[in-house]
C-alpha cells in the first residue's frame, strides 16, 4: 500500500510566477491536510479537504493561495505570483476519517519550494 | 491560540545515552498529544500519542507521559542508537471546523546520535 505521495519533490520558480503542489492521498483516504514549515520553523496548518469540499481553510493566505481535491485526481495546492517568502516545505497529510474520531494523519515527504 | 515549545536543537548525543527532548503546550480543553518523528528525506511519522491526562505513549523504546499539571509532554529513551538520528516535533490536536483535527507542531529538535 502505497504511502502519501507529494510531487515534486523540489521546485523552482522565480518570483511572479505560479506553482502547483500535488498530493496523492493514501489509497481509502478521502481528507488531506496542507502544512507549511518555514526554515527553522515547525510545520502550520493551512487547509483541510475533503473530496470536492474546502472544510477548514483557515490557515491559508488571504490571497495568491488556493487549494482544491477534485473528485477524480490528486489534491492541488497552487500559489500565484510567488514571492521569496514563499520559499518552504510544503507537506500533506491524509487520514480515513475526520469528524469525532481521532485519526492518524499520514505525511508525505514534502515538495520543498524556492523562490528565486 | 494554541501552541507548542520544544526543546531547541540541535542535540547530539553518544550512542546508549539517555534521551530527554522537552515539549511543553498551551492549550484550551483537553488536547491529544503526539510526538512525530522525521528521519533524512522522508515525510514525518506517528511515533506514540496520548489522548488524556496521565496517559502514557510508547513505541519502540521511547516514551512520553501527558501531564496536565505541567502541561508537559517530555520524550524519553533510556539507550538511543544511531538509527534515532532524526529531526522530532511535539504535536497537539486542535479541533477545527466541522471537527477538522489541525496539528499544532512545535519547532522540531535534530537529534544526532554517534557511534
Amino acid at each position: 500500500n502505497a504511502g502519501v505521495m507529494q510531487n515534486p519533490r523540489h521546485l523552482v520558480r522565480r518570483r511572479g510566477q505560479e506553482a502547483r503542489l500535488r498530493c496523492s492521498p493514501m489509497k481509502g483516504h478521502s481528507h488531506v491536510y496542507w502544512y507549511r514549515q518555514l526554515p527553522e520553523e515547525g510545520l502550520k496548518f493551512m487547509v483541510y479537504l475533503q473530496k470536492e469540499n474546502i472544510i477548514d481553510e483557515s490557515g491559508m493566505p488571504k490571497e495568491r493561495f488556493s487549494a482544491e481535491f477534485p473528485k477524480e485526481g490528486p489534491s492541488i495546492l497552487r500559489i500565484q505570483q510567488v514571492v521569496r517568502g514563499d520559499s518552504a516545505a510544503y507537506f500533506c497529510a491524509s487520514s480515513p476519517l475526520a469528524l469525532g474520531v481521532l485519526n492518524e494523519q499520514f505525511f508525505g515527504p514534502g515538495t520543498r519550494l524556492t523562490v528565486l | 491560540g494554541n501552541s507548542v515549545t520544544q526543546m531547541e536543537g540541535p542535540v547530539t548525543l553518544s550512542e546508549e545515552a539517555f534521551l530527554t527532548i522537552n515539549c511543553t503546550y498551551t492549550a484550551t480543553g483537553y488536547p491529544s498529544l503526539f510526538w512525530y518523528v522525521q528521519y533524512p528525506g522522508e515525510g514525518l511519522q506517528l511515533l506514540l500519542k496520548a489522548t488524556k491526562a496521565d496517559d502514557k505513549g510508547s513505541n519502540k523504546g521511547f516514551e512520553a507521559t501527558y501531564r496536565k499539571e505541567t502541561t508537559s509532554f517530555h520524550l524519553e529513551k533510556g539507550s538511543v542508537q544511531v538509527s534515532d538520528s532524526a529531526v522530532y516535533f511535539c504535536a497537539l490536536s486542535d479541533t477545527g471546523v466541522q471537527g477538522a483535527q489541525k496539528l499544532v507542531f512545535g519547532q522540531g529538535t535534530r537529534l544526532t546520535i554517534n557511534p
